[in-house]
């Protein structure tokens, strides 16, 4: 069975940081890119940055990128999204994704670990 | 960046009754391994997103067969046969063709 575990979500000043895990099981790690997506409060879904399997290539949406570095560990089948520089915007629950390397791309997703950035 | 727009934004169906739900890309989501990498997901509060519907037409594991997927190129369709009380919630296509993924802003599906 597929699963996907984040964590490390929590309560942050604006400019602070904090790192995100995303634990997966129940599937070949390094066989598929993983992504991460986050929905802020009253806001629609919203894609993040993304992880080929062997980390050669990373993506991030411009609203992120520069403050967030998404990164793997593929002996310990974990996925990590660093988020330095945070601001108000980035409040959201924050999920991990399974994305290509099989189908169903999107298939399987975590339960999300909340960040809350505020003063 | 590939830009889904969706419509309607909001739904309003009777229970028993189909309803329709429709996206569309800025361009072509052909990828060059010749498929056409266009989900739908549903969002339910307390709950993270679910797939329902990818590459288009395929229906994911558990999925009901009152869901179904249509569409080809840039314009794609979300039908739901005779909603269930179950199915309120807010529908997404994402694009996963290209970087970014990108998704449509989002249908709130409500009973009438």
């Amino acid at each position: 069975e597929v699963q996907l575990l984040e964590s490390g979500g929590g309560l942050v000043q604006p400019g602070g940081s904090l790192r995100l895990s995303c634990e997966a099981s129940g599937f070949s790690f390094t066989t598929y890119a993983m992504s991460w997506v986050r929905q802020a409060p009253g806001k629609g879904l919203e894609w993040v940055s993304g992880i080929d399997g062997s980390s050669d290539n990373t993506w991030s949406s411009d609203s992120v990128k520069g403050r967030f570095t998404i990164s793997r560990d593929n002996s310990k089948n974990t996925l990590y999204l660093q988020m330095n520089s945070l601001r108000a915007e980035d409040t959201a629950l924050y999920y991990c994704a399974r994305d290509y390397g099989g189908d169903p791309i999107f298939g399987y997703w975590g339960q999300g670990t909340l960040v809350t950035v505020s003063s | 960046d590939i830009v889904m727009t969706q419509t309607p934004l909001s739904s309003p169906v009777t229970l028993g009754q189909p309803a329709s739900i429709s996206c569309r890309s800025s361009q072509s989501l052909v990828h060059s391994d010749g498929n056409t990498y266009l989900s739908w997901l549903q969002r339910r509060p307390g709950q993270p997103p679910r797939l329902l519907i990818y590459r288009i037409s395929n229906r994911f594991s558990g999925v009901p067969d009152r869901f179904s997927g249509s569409g080809t190129g840039t314009d794609f369709t979300l039908k739901i046969s005779r909603v269930e009380a179950e199915d309120v919630g807010v529908y997404y296509c994402l694009q996963a063709t290209d970087f970014p993924r990108t998704f449509g802003q989002g249908t709130k599906l409500e009973i009438k």
